[in-house]
């Protein structure tokens, strides 16, 4: 089956990290871009970052600079590497795969469930 | 950056009614357009991709025209699992941002 799991939030301090990861299974994982997404509570999504098949890298402004996204293909995992976190950061965040190969910039045809960040003191 | 514009935030239509989401782009972004649904606790689901083509799966009550910066998303006749909150992405160029969105509710 074609999935992807997401692991790895929590409840963290303003200023501290937290490691995101994603386990995919199902498709030839190192073949695609893929990417994060994130939704604050009662917001709307907002894209955070794409990672190419061969590692090139994009990130939206609000998260450059203290987010890197990062990729194993030996484990079919995608990360994220959250620091300097700041209470807007609080949002569910999901990884996201598109059906095709051919551009790093596509539709999510494929979506994790999710999981929570919570930035509080 | 291309910004997206969707409209309206929120509607209320009843079963059986035929709606229309639509979303601006701040430049053309040739067809490079999807929509999604969401439903409260959920993931996103992808409805429809290249502005008009309709995800595998997905009813044919639900259509995507446009072109250029103007797109629409129409649900021909609503069933009451389309209430949910409908977002658009461009993914034309980066950053590829979603729309606002547009939560439709029961009237």
């Amino acid at each position: 089956e074609v999935q992807l799991l997401e692991s790895g939030g929590g409840l963290v301090q303003p200023g501290g990290s937290l490691r995101l990861s994603c386990a995919a299974s199902g498709f030839t994982f190192s073949s695609y871009a893929m990417s994060w997404v994130r939704q604050a509570p009662g917001k709307g999504l907002e894209w955070v970052s794409v990672i190419s098949s061969g590692s090139s890298t994009y990130y939206a402004a609000s998260v450059k600079g203290r987010f890197t996204i990062s990729r194993d293909n030996s484990k079919n995992t995608l990360y994220l590497q959250m620091n300097s976190l700041r209470a807007e950061d609080t949002a569910v965040y999901y990884c996201a795969k598109p059906e095709g190969y051919a551009s790093i910039f596509d539709a999510f045809h494929l979506w994790g469930q999710g999981t929570m960040v919570t930035v509080s003191s | 950056d291309i910004q997206m514009t969707q409209s309206p935030s929120s509607l209320s239509a009843s079963v059986g009614d035929r709606v229309t989401i639509t979303c601006r782009a701040s430049q053309d972004i040739s067809n490079s357009l999807a929509w999604y649904q969401q439903k409260p606790g959920k993931a996103p689901k992808l409805l429809l991709y290249a502005a008009s083509r309709l995800q595998s799966g997905v009813p044919s009550r639900f259509s995507g025209s446009g072109s250029g910066t103007d797109y629409t998303l129409t649900i021909s006749s609503l069933q009451p699992e389309d209430f949910a909150t409908y977002y658009c992405q461009h993914y034309y160029s980066n950053p590829p941002p979603f729309g606002g969105g547009t939560k439709v509710e029961i009237k």
